[in-house]
């Protein structure tokens, strides 16, 4: 397995406009999460699912922040109308089920809104 | 809720010394805890996690409920240790809500 996937690794938008990232989890894995990274707050969850449901979405900063699990294999995490203090890293990262178990952190993407 | 407290942003050892990384946490139930590390240009991933009571690449780290910390320590830090750490807690109601810390950069001097 190539581990968790996520695209584009770079992304440079103009303020205002739609971003959607995108990340593929492990086969078989069933919970994915999504996190922001960084250099004031670190590692904040935005969002994390359950067998491809949201199961807490309270990190989600805004209403213009959304992700969405349509099946096992995808997830996509979108911006619109996206904001230069949006610029961050955002990894993507998945784990079996159960408590106590390791999560595998996809590569990120770097956003740079201008 | 559950938090995960890194107080120290940055900490600067030369090799040969020991390192100390603080983490505190607050969670109602029963947590596990896991040290993360993101090494230059690379994913981030586990370094260890309180269940396996191990020690990786010379870290350890013991869960003190008492005090609700688990810090990680190195008797004798190298310069390839230098990188990013991060304390992580996982809990929730659906049991693997996985919450980071603030995270801690390493800086290890020759």
């Amino acid at each position: 397995d190539a581990g968790v996937i996520q695209s584009p690794r770079h992304e440079v938008t103009e303020m205002g406009q739609e971003v959607t990232l995108r990340c593929k989890p492990i086969s078989g894995h069933n919970s994915l999460f999504w996190y922001r990274q960084t250099m004031m707050r670190g590692l904040e969850l935005l969002i994390y699912f359950n067998n491809n449901v949201p199961i807490d979405d309270s990190g989600m900063p805004e209403d213009r922040f959304s992700a969405k699990m349509p099946n096992a294999s995808f997830s996509t995490l979108k911006i619109q109308p996206s904001e230069p203090r949006d610029s961050a890293v955002y990894f993507c990262a998945s784990s079996p089920r159960g408590r106590g178990t390791e999560a595998f952190f996809g590569q990120g993407t770097r956003l740079t809104v201008v | 809720a559950q938090r995960v407290t890194q107080p120290e942003k940055l900490l600067s050892v030369f090799k040969g010394a020991p390192v100390e990384l603080k983490c505190n946490y607050s969670y109602s139930g029963s947590p596990e805890l896991f040290w993360y590390v993101q090494y230059s240009r690379q994913r981030l991933q586990l370094l260890l996690r309180h269940i396996s009571r191990e020690s990786i690449k010379g870290f350890t780290a013991d869960l003190n409920k008492g005090e609700t910390s688990f810090h990680l320590k190195k008797p004798f830090a190298q310069e390839e240790d230098s990188a990013m750490y991060y304390c992580a807690l996982s809990g929730g109601a659906a049991g693997n809500k996985l919450t980071f810390g603030g995270g801690t950069r390493v800086l290890v001097k020759p």
